[in-house]
């Protein structure tokens, strides 16, 4: 089983700065890698797919680059409504597996 | 539009079975994705629990494949989870999804989840 770390469990950011989450995996997952948006009491949506290619109808402040270990996402100007907590994915092999998730809040 | 809505009780007997079915709508689901179940215990992260195919092919989480089963009836355009033997540990949201193309892949689209709780 692919295990996925994300090692910043809380990221404090002020309204308008750049956030940049990180994930990794334990061994190669190519580009198949997701990440999720979870706001309270909502469920997840689908923000990026193929490591870098984002779902429909997400903004472009939104971007997801890496291959392989190694991945990020980095929004690029943070509005009121992206405080939420984030979540990565892998799908290259059965069993998909979730990161432990980063919650982004506010400075 | 894909939209999938998860039905079944919400308070499930510690020892019994929590059973669920998640309808889809915009979408036959005897096409080529695959069908998936994740949970969410209060407070805490994602845990993907299995996917299904159309043609009956389904993939687990080895942490739970000893107590789970899922099946899909595509006349009625949904898919269901069994969980034998649940304990306060399976106490969580459960979220039906639509997963990867022939293959596991990205959920793109969600149910809104629904909360079951494991109490006697």
């Amino acid at each position: 089983e692919v295990v996925m770390t994300q090692s910043q469990a809380t990221l404090s950011v002020s309204p308008g700065d750049r956030a940049t989450l990180s994930c990794r995996a334990s061994q190669s997952v190519g580009r198949n890698l997701a990440w999720y948006q979870q706001r309270p009491g909502q469920a997840p949506r689908l923000l990026i797919y193929g490591a870098s290619t984002r779902a429909t109808g997400i903004p472009a402040r939104f971007g997801g680059s890496g291959s392989g270990t190694e991945f990020t996402l980095t929004i690029s100007s943070l509005q009121f409504e992206d405080f939420a907590v984030y979540y990565c994915q892998q799908y290259n092999n059965w069993p998909q597996t979730f990161g432990q998730g980063t919650k982004v809040e506010s400075k | 539009q894909v939209q999938l809505q998860e039905s079944g009780p919400r308070l499930v007997k510690p020892s019994e079975t929590l059973s669920l079915t998640c309808s889809v709508s915009g979408y036959f689901i005897n096409n080529d994705h695959f069908w998936g179940w994740i949970r969410q215990p209060p407070g805490k992260g994602l845990e993907w629990i299995g996917s299904i195919y159309h043609s009956g092919s389904t993939h687990y989480n080895p942490s739970l494949k000893s107590r789970v089963t899922l099946s899909i009836d595509t006349s009625n355009n949904q898919f269901s989870l069994n969980l034998r033997f649940v304990t306060a540990a399976d106490t969580a949201v459960y979220y039906c999804a639509r997963d990867g193309k022939h293959d596991s892949g990205a959920l793109d689209y969600w149910g809104q989840g629904t909360l079951v709780t494991v109490s006697s």
